[in-house]
């Protein structure tokens, strides 16, 4: 099992243009996450999804957006890029369809905007 | 809205016992999970605590007191591999909230 990936590992945008950040996860989970991470700040849930066709906002949602067609995808997508969403950002899945269990992260995708 | 106190940093020589605290305030709380990350890695996952007490997996423990919204992370025989930054997570049904994460350094 690969487990959770994230492509890319590194990205560079400038403000304003847009991107999907790419999340897989093999192990059959129902629930998939996204975190950004900023220092001093910890991780801040973005979107969740407890299974395919659902998806609900986070703590800091504004300015992505997500879907959930299958299973084992999970996209972000940045809209309008902005400096403040220079961040990483963490995927993580797990077997049950709360937050309870187990959280497997992804390696995690360092953005910076211009 | 959930939030979580933890120490920013801890420091401790290789061979000794620290604790990490974690109060919370949270408007439904199911448990509190604590995750470990190395700088510039993924964090991964090291307890769960559901029901008040001591839960422990080898070098590390974790306690939780649900009345007092508290709990810590003990970790002994400190080893270098140890130093990294710790978080406490409340866990909702749906969320996951994570604290602002305790740096550990150990040193030799």
């Amino acid at each position: 099992n690969a487990g959770v990936t994230q492509t890319p590992k590194f990205q560079v945008l400038k403000t304003g243009q847009s991107m999907t950040l790419q999340c897989a996860q093999d192990m059959n989970h129902e629930y998939m996450s996204w975190y950004r991470q900023d220092p001093g700040m910890g991780l801040r849930l973005i979107h969740y999804s407890v299974g395919a066709g659902i998806t609900d906002q986070g703590e800091v949602p504004n300015g992505y957006n997500v879907s959930r067609s299958t299973t084992e995808d999970f996209p972000l997508r940045l809209l309008s890029a902005a400096p403040s969403q220079t961040s990483v950002y963490f995927c993580a899945s797990s077997t049950l369809g709360t937050s309870t269990d187990t959280q497997y992260f992804g390696p995690g995708t360092r953005l910076t905007v211009l | 809205g959930q939030s979580l106190e933890q120490p920013s940093e801890v420091t401790a020589v290789e061979g000794a016992i620290v604790q990490i605290n974690c109060t919370y305030q949270t408007s439904g709380f199911y448990g509190l999970s604590w995750y470990q990350q190395h700088d510039g890695g993924a964090p991964t996952f090291l307890s769960y605590n559901a029901l008040d007490g001591l839960e422990e997996t080898g070098r590390f423990s974790s306690f939780l007191s649900r009345s007092d919204s508290y709990g810590y992370l003990l970790l002994q025989e400190l080893q270098m591999k140890d130093s990294a930054s710790y978080f406490c997570a409340v866990a909702g049904y749906s969320t996951l909230t994570f604290g602002k994460g305790t740096m550990l350094l150990v040193s030799p």
